[in-house]
């Protein structure tokens, strides 16, 4: 029974490049979440998706930032244009229909050079 | 003014001790209330879960939450080394799928 799956668990890009971070919910499990962790900070929420839309990109930064869950595959946090500012761990989690426990992934370690 | 408000240490106890974890919040709309663990590069799991005022008790483990104060506690009792990680509180304000608000986090090492 997998949990949570995040790829790829650390990934360096240069400043401008474009980041992608791949969640795979647990099984049976339609709710994913993107949250971001500073170093030495709590994890802020970035924003919440079902298969096919987004429902609250209320954490999201307006430019730059976009995020995805197509309804066959993982869901996409996509970070165009890296700015040093972006080097963070990224935590995907997932709920289930009707319930409001959320389950974490392990993380990718975006750094920024 | 941050939402949430957490001490974030580093919180050192000798093994064996009672370890009192807390978090504040400004949000009176907070009503559903979590205590999670993160251990050293990976992600957070969570710990407790306990929805308005009162007490809930999971083994080695207290959560309280007094919303007239606006402040949650999780107690560790009989303390092991395996429990030095990171501990984050989170709330949120209605049930459901929704976001999370999260506190800084509390380093806590327990000693040998």
């Amino acid at each position: 029974n997998a949990g949570v799956m995040q790829n790829p668990r650390h990934l360096v890009r240069r400043r401008g490049q474009e980041a992608r971070l791949r969640c795979s919910p647990m099984k049976g499990h339609s709710h994913v979440y993107w949250y971001r962790q500073l170093p030495e900070e709590g994890l802020k929420f970035m924003v919440y998706l079902q298969k096919e839309n987004i429902i609250d990109e209320s954490g999201m930064p307006k430019e730059r930032f976009s995020a995805e869950f197509p309804k066959e595959g993982p869901s996409i946090l996509r970070i165009q244009q890296v700015v040093r500012g972006d080097s963070a761990a990224y935590f995907c989690a997932s709920s289930a229909q009707g319930t409001d426990t959320q389950y974490f992934g392990p993380g990718t370690r975006l750094t920024v050079l | 003014q941050k939402e949430v408000e957490q001490d974030p240490g580093p919180l050192s106890v000798p093994e064996g001790a009672i370890v009192s974890l807390n978090c504040t919040y400004s949000n009176s709309a907070f009503q559903y209330f979590m205590w999670y663990r993160q251990y050293s590069r990976k992600g957070p799991e969570l710990l407790m879960y306990t929805y308005s005022s009162g007490n809930k008790e999971d083994g080695r483990f207290t959560a309280q939450v007094d919303k007239s104060s606006k402040y949650i506690s999780l107690f560790i009792r009989d303390s092991q080394p395996s429990d030095s990680a990171t501990y984050l509180c989170a709330m949120s304000a209605n049930w459901g799928a929704q976001k999370l608000v999260f506190g800084q986090g509390t380093r806590l090492t327990i000693n040998p």
